[in-house]
C-alpha cells in the first residue's frame, strides 16, 4: 500500500514564477491536507480538502495561493508569481475520514527554494 | 486558538544518555500525537495519546499524557544516535480532524 507520494521532491523557481505541487494521498483516504514549514518554524496547517470540496482554507495566505483535489488525479497546490519568503517545506498529509483521533499519514514533502 | 509549547528546543546529548521532551497547552488537549521527523523527510506518526494519565511505551520510549490533559512528556532511555531528528507534537482542532496544530519542535541529537 503506498503512502501519500508527493512531487516533485524538490522545486526550484524564479520570484514571479508559479510552483505546482501534487500530492497524491493513499489508497481509500478521500481527505488530504496541506502543510508548511517555513525554516526555523514548525508545521502549520494550510487548507484541507475532499474530492471537489475546500473544506477549511483557513491556513492559506490570502493572495497567490490555492488548493485543488478535483474528482480524478491528485491535489495541487498552486503558489502563483512566487517569492523568496515561500520558501518553505510543504506536506501533504491523507486520512481516510475526518473523525477526530484519526490517524493522518504524511507524505515526504516538496521543498521549494525560490532564487 | 490552542497553541502548544515544546521544551527544551535543541538537545544535544551522548549515547547512552536519557533525555525527556516536553509538550504543554494552557488548553486541554483532545487527543495528542507524537511525530518524529528526520531531515528531508515527512513528520512520522509515533503515538496518539488519548486519556488522561495514559502511559504508552514503544520500545526505549515512554509517552505520557497528563492527567488533566494539559501536557505529555517522552522520555528516550538509552539514547542512541538513531534517535536524532526534530520531534514534534501535535493536537487536533476541536472536532477538527486532520487539522492539526504542531508544537514548534524539539531538535535532538545524539553523538556516538
Amino acid at each position: 500500500n503506498a503512502g501519500v507520494m508527493q512531487n516533485p521532491r524538490h522545486l526550484v523557481r524564479r520570484r514571479g514564477q508559479e510552483a505546482r505541487l501534487r500530492c497524491s494521498p493513499m489508497k481509500g483516504h478521500s481527505h488530504v491536507y496541506w502543510y508548511r514549514q517555513l525554516p526555523e518554524e514548525g508545521l502549520k496547517f494550510m487548507v484541507y480538502l475532499q474530492k471537489e470540496n475546500i473544506i477549511d482554507e483557513s491556513g492559506m495566505p490570502k493572495e497567490r495561493f490555492s488548493a485543488e483535489f478535483p474528482k480524478e488525479g491528485p491535489s495541487i497546490l498552486r503558489i502563483q508569481q512566487v517569492v523568496r519568503g515561500d520558501s518553505a517545506a510543504y506536506f501533504c498529509a491523507s486520512s481516510p475520514s475526518s473523525v477526530s483521533g484519526n490517524t493522518i499519514y504524511f507524505g515526504e514533502g516538496s521543498w521549494l527554494t525560490v532564487v | 486558538t490552542q497553541l502548544l509549547e515544546q521544551s527544551p528546543q535543541f538537545l544535544s546529548i551522548q549515547e547512552g544518555e536519557n533525555l525527556t521532551v516536553y509538550c504543554n497547552s494552557s488548553s486541554v488537549f483532545s487527543s495528542l500525537q507524537w511525530y518524529r521527523q528526520e531531515p528531508g523527510e515527512g513528520p512520522v506518526l509515533l503515538v496518539t495519546v488519548v486519556t488522561g494519565g495514559e502511559v504508552k511505551k514503544l520500545k526505549r520510549l515512554t509517552f505520557q499524557f497528563g492527567d488533566a490533559r494539559k501536557d505529555s512528556s517522552l522520555h528516550i532511555t538509552a539514547a542512541q544516535p538513531g534517535d536524532t531528528g526534530l520531534y514534534l507534537c501535535a493536537s487536533e482542532g476541536l472536532n477538527q480532524g486532520g487539522k492539526l496544530i504542531f508544537g514548534q519542535g524539539t531538535e535532538l541529537s545524539v553523538k556516538p
